[in-house]
């Protein structure tokens, strides 16, 4: 079975703050993709890293996949309100995907 | 082009009972898959479905079934309804061949009695 951890479960932050969030596990995945969920809405995928130590960035989102492909990690620069959410990490493997717990991220103005 | 559309939002059943899930995925994509989403358990894979076959499945007990169309709309069953089947349940579909980008429904919210 894959697993995947993701900590911390909950986040609560100023605005203005930066966080990181990890998603961990013992799998290899063929690729990582994290997710963002808002009340009462299903997950939108924000990224997809494929490639081992590969880093991203989407704004004041950066996402990075470990060497090892085994882990990856979100980090957010000067938070704001609107990044509320709970943030989701998906490894992918053979087009099936294993969702991580999930972290609640607050944003208080 | 519209989003994946799940009805109904909302629903109340009590123990023993049985309901049904409706997804219709967006236009031309072929694959659904079916999540339940849990406080405590987070995202568990149910099963997905390809061109009206069952491609890949979860660790649920038989009383989770599902079908999929000829049109792509997908349904999924539970039966004998227990307390621990409360859960918002995820559609989600898949687009052209290669695609690994899953586009989700808001889901349906199963409240058991």
């Amino acid at each position: 079975t894959q697993l995947l951890e993701q900590s911390p479960q909950f986040l609560s932050i100023q605005e203005g703050e930066n966080l990181t969030v990890y998603c961990n596990s013992s799998s290899v995945f063929s690729s990582l993709q994290w997710y963002r969920q808002e009340p009462g809405e299903g997950p939108v995928l924000l990224v997809t890293v494929v490639t081992g130590g590969e880093v991203k960035k989407l704004k004041r989102l950066t996402f990075q996949f470990g060497d090892a492909r085994k882990d990856s990690s979100l980090h957010i620069t000067a938070a704001q309100p609107g990044d509320t959410g709970l943030y989701l990490c998906a490894g992918v493997n053979a087009g099936k995907s294993t969702f991580g717990d999930g972290t609640t991220l607050t944003v208080k103005p | 082009k519209a989003g994946v559309t799940q009805t109904p939002r909302y629903l109340i059943k009590t123990r023993g009972q049985q309901v049904t899930l409706s997804c219709s995925p967006i236009s031309g994509h072929r694959s659904v898959s079916w999540y339940q989403q849990t406080p405590g358990q987070g995202l568990q894979f149910l099963f997905e479905y390809f061109s009206e076959t069952q491609r890949n499945k979860g660790n649920f007990p038989g009383r989770f079934s599902g079908r999929q169309f000829s049109n792509s709309r997908s349904e999924m069953n539970v039966s004998t309804l227990e307390l621990g089947d409360s859960a918002l349940y995820l559609c989600a579909s898949t687009g052209g061949q290669g695609e690994n980008i899953q586009y989700f429904g808001a889901g349906t919210r199963l409240s058991v009695l």
